[in-house]
């Protein structure tokens, strides 16, 4: 149950797009589309912003999107603005009937 | 307004014993798996337990098996997690999460789509 592989942190300016990975194995990410992102700000509660590799909750805008390649996801986060300042989670079920997340990203603006 | 309410969290002692809940309104609880999130101070998220919509299954992290027990109880709306044997390791907030789909009953609930504030567990001599 190791936890998925995400970078420390990531940046970029208003208005660019920034791609967050998150690396697993064959027993998570690679064998399943169970695959959800989460946005974290200080002192709050994660919130979903991505399900099932790409789909997206209501009310989360379009600007987040996900996918999947092999056994390493992404989320990307285009035309960044002030609030998407935060920390990213990915996670993923796994065979163990369990699941795992990632290491989180820190992500500036 | 959906919401999840955490409570039950404080200080105690390793080897001790803690039960947190969570009160659950604005959905129909009992459709749902639910599941514990946790989150030790400055760190990242970690799966704890998870719970199909009428208890059939139970879920476990390997960190967590033999010593913690989730439970609910469908005619109250709540959410439990039993923490017997507790360890340094186990201090964290530790939050209520609603499954985004689906009961639970074949596989863990996968995606949680509304979250509680979190209850801070501190183990510690």
């Amino acid at each position: 149950q190791s936890a998925l592989t995400q970078p420390p942190s990531a940046s970029g300016s208003p208005g660019q797009s920034v791609t967050i990975s998150c690396t697993g194995t064959s027993s998570d990410v690679g064998s399943y589309v169970f695959v959800s992102w989460y946005q974290q700000h200080p002192g709050r509660a994660p919130k979903l912003i991505i399900y099932e590799v790409n789909k997206r909750p209501s009310g989360v805008p379009d600007r987040f999107s996900g996918s999947k390649s092999g056994n390493t996801a992404s989320l990307t986060v285009s035309g960044l603005q002030a609030e998407d300042e935060a920390d990213y989670y990915c996670s993923s079920y796994g065979d163990s009937n369990n699941l795992v997340f990632g290491t989180g990203t820190k992500v500036t603006v | 307004e959906v919401q999840l309410v955490e409570s039950g969290g404080g200080l105690v002692q390793p080897g001790e014993s803690l039960r947190l809940s969570c009160a659950a309104s604005g959905f129909t609880f009992s459709s749902y798996g639910m599941a514990w999130v946790r989150q030790a101070p400055g760190k990242g998220l970690e799966w704890v337990s998870a719970l199909s919509d009428s208890s059939y299954r139970t879920y476990y992290a390997d960190s967590v098996k033999g010593r913690f027990t989730i439970s609910r109880d469908n005619s109250k709306n709540i959410l439990y997690l039993q923490m017997n044997s507790l360890r340094a390791e186990d201090t964290a907030l530790y939050y209520c999460a609603k499954g985004n789909f689906g009961s639970g009953t074949y596989s863990p609930p996968d995606a949680f789509d509304v979250w509680g504030q979190g209850t801070l567990v501190t183990v510690s001599s």
